[in-house]
């Protein structure tokens, strides 16, 4: 089945590049999301990358993908404190399911001034 | 004006008592749907609807039922409610139309105690 995994925190100066990491088990997955979580607030798509890519990069925002390991990360450069977010993975499969995300249990990320 | 609004916001209730959550959205989509959000456990899918007349259960739908009473409303109800889902729950739009990547918009949550 489905299944997407991430590390639950992180901490990181303010200032320093952020790296969360995520891994899928569904190798038809089409689609991989990033969702970022502010305190109080719903989920927002910060990026997402097609399967058939390895990298995409969206001002501090880079996206690394290994489709072979499933594998997947998300760079944040000089990250700043409004950063401080919980950050979930999530994956689409292709046909009759793409309008389904599973969710990874999301990462917190705590800048450090 | 935000796209995707819920009411109420936060909600306390007693076990075994019926309550509704409702959801609006503003954006024209066609598909809806419910999670629940849980500490350390993520977005779980509990229902999810494509347009007025087409409603399915997602992962966790035991305990919870909806309706679609327009293509901009959805509303998610606990029939008797317990105290495990007590949780953030959480409504999303996408559009049907949309080709390619599945973008969902979040509502601001609602949060249920339930004692």
């Amino acid at each position: 089945g489905e299944d997407v995994e991430q590390s639950l925190f992180l901490s990181v100066r303010e200032g320093d590049s952020s790296v969360i990491n995520c891994t899928y088990t569904d190798s038809s997955s089409t689609y991989l999301y990033w969702y970022k979580q502010e305190p109080g607030a719903g989920l927002q798509l910060l990026t997402y990358i097609f399967s058939n890519m390895d990298m995409k990069q969206d001002q501090r925002l880079t996206v690394l993908l290994n489709k072979k390991d499933k594998h997947l990360s998300l760079r944040i450069a000089d990250t700043q404190t409004g950063d401080s977010a919980i950050y979930f993975c999530a994956e689409s499969i292709s046909g009759a399911g793409s309008y389904q995300l599973t969710f990874g249990k999301g990462t917190k990320l705590s800048v450090i001034p | 004006d935000a796209d995707v609004t819920q009411t109420p916001r936060n909600r306390i209730t007693k076990t075994g008592k019926r309550i509704m959550l409702e959801c609006s959205q503003t954006k024209g989509h066609d598909r809806m749907y419910w999670y629940r959000q849980d500490p350390g456990l993520g977005l779980r899918l509990i229902y999810y609807s494509f347009d007025v007349k087409d409603i399915n259960k997602g992962e966790i739908s035991d305990g919870y039922s909806v309706s679609r009473q327009a293509q901009a409303k959805f509303s998610l109800s606990l029939e008797s409610a317990i105290p495990n889902q007590t949780a953030l729950y959480f409504c999303a739009t996408s559009d049907l139309r949309a080709t390619g990547y599945n973008e969902q918009f979040f509502g601001p949550g609602t949060r249920l105690t339930v004692l």
